[in-house]
């Protein structure tokens, strides 16, 4: 069964800072998806990661996938305080024949201080 | 594009009483997915159509869950004699289809069973 572990579960950094968000999953996944979700809201599609060494960029957020280390990384920069919010990684899992599904972590909340 | 819709919002009801909730996908998404998150963690698949077809049940689905999806267009989850620990929201996402796209999530219906 696919486990993914999210750390650190909580972050609070200060405004202008850098950080990392790590997302180990068990099983071989090749694709995954990060999630951002503000309190009492949906989530909202961030990233779509589709291959080993993919690396995407929006803005102050930057993520990455290795397949072969079934780690994916959510990487800050010089944190604003309109990106506190949690994060979720969601690998894709076959679970068979054409079905697919995404498994989420537990999320990352993150907390961002002036 | 309308985005995801999810009726009702909230519902809040007597342990024991029957529920129903819906859910409209986007237009022309053929994927339709449901989701339970609880407070702290992440969204745990529940299940998932394809067209009207439901093609696959978590094992969190116990017999006192139902979903359909008539004609392939909206979606219903049924909850009979409901529980305390059926408090929860609950998610639904669609997909075009394929795994490139990533699911669009509605809003939810938070469940308060009392």
């Amino acid at each position: 069964e696919l486990k993914v572990e999210q750390n650190p579960l909580f972050l609070s950094m200060q405004e202008g800072k850098n950080y990392t968000i790590y997302c180990n999953y068990s099983t071989t996944s090749d694709r995954l998806y990060w999630y951002r979700q503000d309190p009492g809201k949906s989530l909202e599609s961030l990233f779509v990661l589709l291959s080993n060494g993919a690396v995407k960029q929006e803005g102050r957020l930057m993520a990455s996938l290795d397949t072969k280390a079934r780690l994916s990384t959510l990487h800050i920069t010089a944190a604003v305080h309109d990106l506190s919010a949690t994060y979720f990684c969601a690998p894709l899992l076959n679970s068979g024949g054409s079905n697919y599904k995404l498994t989420f972590g537990k999320g990352t909340l993150l907390t961002v201080n002036p | 594009d309308t985005g995801v819709s999810q009726n009702p919002r909230h519902k809040i009801t007597k342990r024991g009483q029957n529920v129903t909730f819906r859910c409209d996908p986007i237009s022309e998404h053929n994927r339709l997915y449901w989701y339970r998150q609880t407070l702290g963690q992440g969204p745990e698949f529940l299940t998932y159509f394809q067209n009207e077809a439901q093609l696959e049940k978590s094992r969190l689905l116990s017999d006192r869950f139902s979903a359909e999806r008539p004609k392939g267009s909206f979606s219903t989850l049924e909850i009979q004699r409901t529980e305390q620990g059926d408090s929860a929201m609950y998610l639904c996402a669609s997909t075009p289809g394929g795994v490139r796209s990533p699911l669009h999530f509605g809003n939810g219906t938070r469940l308060t069973v009392t």
